[in-house]
């Protein structure tokens, strides 16, 4: 069965707290994505990475970085957490290659900035 | 940049009803439209895609019609069952290269009630 695993599910961390988000696929997917999701707002974009060390910036790029050093995982970091970055994230992984490749995705971490 | 109009954003269907969810895009660089299924606590999942050499794709009591002149897809549910109670989203390719990056539309909520 196919999986994606966000190590932590429920955060609260401090304004201006650096915070690490885990997100580990064991498909070898090449592509993995890291998403957030908020009400009305649907489903965001925050960055993509297509292999090893690789990334593009997705639609809300701003305020985050993310890191790839191996294949199966992919960590997304807020450098100084805000408050306006309170929200659920979504990890996700898919294939590489053809037009429409089936995206996977993570259970979501709940991040709470106070 | 690709947008996505998801309509409506929550729809309350008797069980045994009709429900159906609109989205709307602007050009793409191909043709695949899927659905994905979100319940409470979890990551979304693939519902059903079409790939649009065809204008409608059914999967048990899931539709998809497809109108490309209109830009237009939705999602049908025949024979609603409360266990359909999910947030639902729409998605479609970028307009340009990238093409993994599906673009999703803002959700909508069905509640199916018994």
């Amino acid at each position: 069965d196919v999986k994606v695993t966000q190590s932590s599910r429920y955060l609260v961390k401090r304004t201006g707290e650096k915070v690490f988000l885990e997100c580990v696929q064991d498909m070898d997917h090449e592509n993995m994505f890291w998403y957030r999701q908020d009400p009305g707002l649907g489903l965001r974009l925050i960055y993509f990475s297509y292999d090893v060390k690789m990334k593009e910036k997705g639609d809300i790029p701003e305020g985050y970085s993310v890191s790839r050093e191996k294949k199966e995982r992919f960590s997304l970091i807020l450098e100084s957490a805000s408050t306006n970055q309170t929200s659920m994230y979504l990890c996700a992984s898919s294939l590489r290659g053809g037009q429409g490749n089936t995206i996977y995705f993570g259970e979501g971490s709940w991040l709470t900035v106070v | 940049q690709q947008q996505v109009k998801q309509s409506p954003q929550s729809l309350i269907v008797q069980k045994g009803g009709i429900s159906i969810i609109n989205c709307a895009y602007e050009n793409t660089a191909f043709d695949y439209f899927p659905w994905y299924q979100q319940f409470p606590g979890k990551g979304p999942a693939l519902l059903i895609a079409i790939r649009p050499d065809v204008s409608e794709k059914k999967e048990g009591r899931f539709t998809i019609s497809f109108n490309k002149s209109a830009k237009q897809f939705s999602l049908h549910i025949m024979d609603s069952q409360p266990g359909d109670s999910a947030t639902y989203f729409c998605a479609a390719p970028p307009i340009n290269t990238g093409f993994q990056k599906l673009v999703f539309g803002t959700g909508t909520r069905l509640l199916v009630s018994p």
